[in-house]
């Protein structure tokens, strides 16, 4: 069993839908916890970063954070096609290892 | 500020070859990993390194060998190389403290092998 499961996708949502996006972890060393953006051929950018339970908003993404459940997930709100990508889970111990999920890919149709 | 600097961007080698990827992390970042992309495994952990020394390291053989150079900088190394090999190579780098977990990655060297 994989330390990350992420909510394998594809998804395809049309312009302005909020998008959810979800990983759960078995792994309770895990204290950091990341969101990465990937475009085509391009390398992950950090979307966003968290190290405690709750909620973390930035613009028109919101990082949730369920320690006691071991589950994360990223809202986009009025998603827009500059959007589609693929997104990243990771998580991270105080050792420094992290481990990603297999991405989730989104496509957002105008 | 410049960003983590990968080459050679595209290359293409044989079985059997070997190969060497180079890694310029962001300057004052001392720490440098290596992962391996893949569209059926996904992002997997190859190794890390810090201030010269490999300080964590996936579950990959030892073909795959890494270093650091005293300016941060890294290589990988791939021998022998598999038709399996075949992937999107990437370096992260990052400010280790006890309280950060940023990785910043670089555009990725992707290796056919033929």
């Amino acid at each position: 069993q994989k330390e990350v499961e992420q909510d394998p996708g594809p998804l395809s949502v049309p312009e302005g839908a909020i998008v959810s996006l979800n990983c759960t972890y078995s792994n309770s060393a895990f204290q950091y916890f990341m969101w990465y953006r990937q475009y085509s051929r391009k390398g992950p950018e950090l979307l966003m970063y968290t190290y405690s339970s709750g909620n973390k908003e930035d613009g028109r993404f919101t990082a949730q954070v369920d320690k006691s459940s071991k589950y994360i997930s990223l809202f986009i709100r009025d998603s827009q096609p500059s959007d589609s990508a693929t997104y990243l889970c990771a998580m991270r111990t105080n050792a420094g290892k992290s481990t990603f999920g297999d991405g989730t890919t989104l496509t957002v149709k105008p | 500020k410049a960003g983590v600097t990968q080459t050679p961007r595209y290359l293409i080698k044989t079985r059997g070859q070997q190969v060497t990827l180079s890694c310029s992390p962001i300057s004052g970042h001392r720490s440098v990993s290596w992962y391996q992309q893949t569209p059926g495994q996904g992002l997997q952990f190859l190794f890390e390194y810090f201030s010269e020394t490999q300080r964590n390291k996936g579950n990959f053989p030892g073909r795959f060998s890494g270093r650091q150079f005293s300016n941060s900088r890294s290589e990988m190394n791939v021998s022998t190389l598999e038709l399996g090999d075949s992937a999107l190579y990437l370096c992260a780098s990052s400010l280790v403290t006890a309280y950060t977990g940023e990785l910043f990655f670089g555009e990725g060297s992707r290796l056919t092998v033929l």
